[in-house]
Order: C-alpha cells, then structure tokens, then sequence
C-alpha cells in the first residue's frame, strides 16, 4: 500500500537554526499537509498546500515558517530560526482532494529537538 | 477555542469486550468525521469515517455512529483485542476546506 513518507526521522538542531523536514507523499494525491503534536498536545494544523500554493494556514504559521514542492515528489516544511518551543512531531500528510470524502494519509513524523 | 472533543483521556477494557470512544464537537460547518489510530513513534493511521449525512458506518470490528443533533459521534469497536490498545483520535472538517480539527485522543488499553 502507498505510503507518505518523512524523513529525517529525528532532527536537532541548534536554537535560532534553519530547518528543513522533507515529505514523499502519495504519488496521486495533490493534497498535502503538515500539523505537528508538541509532547503530551493534540495534533495541530499547520498549513495546507494545492496546486503549488498555500490554501490554508493556522495562526501557528507564522513568517518563520514556509513549505514548498521543490520537484514532482517532495514537499518540505521550513522553519527559518527554531525556538525551543517549535520542538515537537512534525507529521505531513496527503490526500487526493479535499473536496471529496477522503481521508488523509499520514507519515510516522519527524521528531524536532530544539536545544 | 476546542472544536472537537474527547473527554475521555483514557479507556481500558478487557479482550473481547466492547470498547466506546466518544467524541463531542462544536463546530456545526463540520460534515466530515474520521477516526485515527496511532502507535508511539508512528503516524496517524486512518480508521474509519463518516459523512454527515449518514449515522453508522461500519467496517469489520469498528463501526462509528454519529448524532448529528448532539454534536457526538463514537467509535465502537466489538471485539476488542490486545492490538487495538492504542491512541484513538477523532478529527473533523468540512468538505470545503481541506484541514482536520483533531481531539485530544483517548488512550485505549486492550488487557488481555
């Protein structure tokens, strides 16, 4: 069965660093996510992302944050300079449409270790 | 502002028995309810879900019912076994748009 994919899977890096967690998604899907789950939290929505572009973001994506699709493949989240508090699972997810009844997929996550 | 909810941070149950998780909302523009299941270290794994215009759905061991009226929705799961123990999180959304409203899950142990 297809499956998103992340990688690394555990990433830490220095306060105030630039951070790039990648994503594989589901290669027919055009839908694709990221939310996070600080430590003990719910999981959050982080941003949405069609037709290379942003569809929808949360207040937690502020300017320090950005994604892309670099190629036909990836889809990477960004976070110009960590704090401590980004530390957290950092999932990315895909689905076929958003305007059809269907679930989305999740990756296992990228744990993000600010110090 | 919590849109959807899970009261119950955990749930245990013996092998066999039924198990019920509930799930509350608030949000009257959600028409789309899903339910995640999720290891340690691994991602969200989708379950089952619903529509809003029906009230069950079932798959196998796991049947969801939603009431619409109340704003509830539950996840039955009969029998449950050892392997089921897991976190158990119930999202919503809107069809229009493409995020999911998560809970805070609900922590179910399988004792065997």
């Amino acid at each position: 069965e297809p499956e998103v994919t992340q990688t690394p899977s555990h990433q830490v890096t220095q306060m105030g660093q630039e951070v790039i967690l990648r994503c594989v998604p589901i290669s027919n899907h055009l839908y694709f996510y990221w939310y996070r789950q600080i430590l003990g939290q719910k999981v959050e929505f982080l941003v949405s992302f069609y037709n290379n572009e942003i569809s929808e973001k949360s207040e937690i994506f502020d300017d320090q944050f950005s994604v892309e699709r670099p190629d036909g493949s990836n889809f990477t989240l960004k976070i110009r300079s960590t704090k401590l508090e980004d530390s957290a699972m950092y999932f990315c997810a895909s689905s076929e449409s958003p305007r059809v009844l269907q679930p989305q997929h999740f990756g296992d996550g990228t744990r993000l270790s600010i110090l | 502002d919590q849109q959807v909810k899970q009261n119950s941070p955990s749930l245990s149950v013996q092998e066999g028995r039924i198990s019920i998780l509930n799930c509350d909302y608030t949000n009257s523009m959600f028409d789309y309810f899903l339910w995640y299941k999720k290891y340690p270290a691994e991602g969200p794994t989708f379950l089952i879900s619903i529509s809003s215009i029906k009230d069950k759905n079932e798959d196998g061991r796991f049947t969801v019912f939603l009431n619409k009226s109340a704003k509830h929705l539950s996840l039955h799961i009969v029998p449950s076994q050892p392997g089921d123990s897991a976190v158990y999180f119930c999202a919503a959304k809107n069809t229009n748009a493409g995020k999911s409203t998560f809970g805070d899950g609900t922590t179910l142990t399988v004792k065997p």
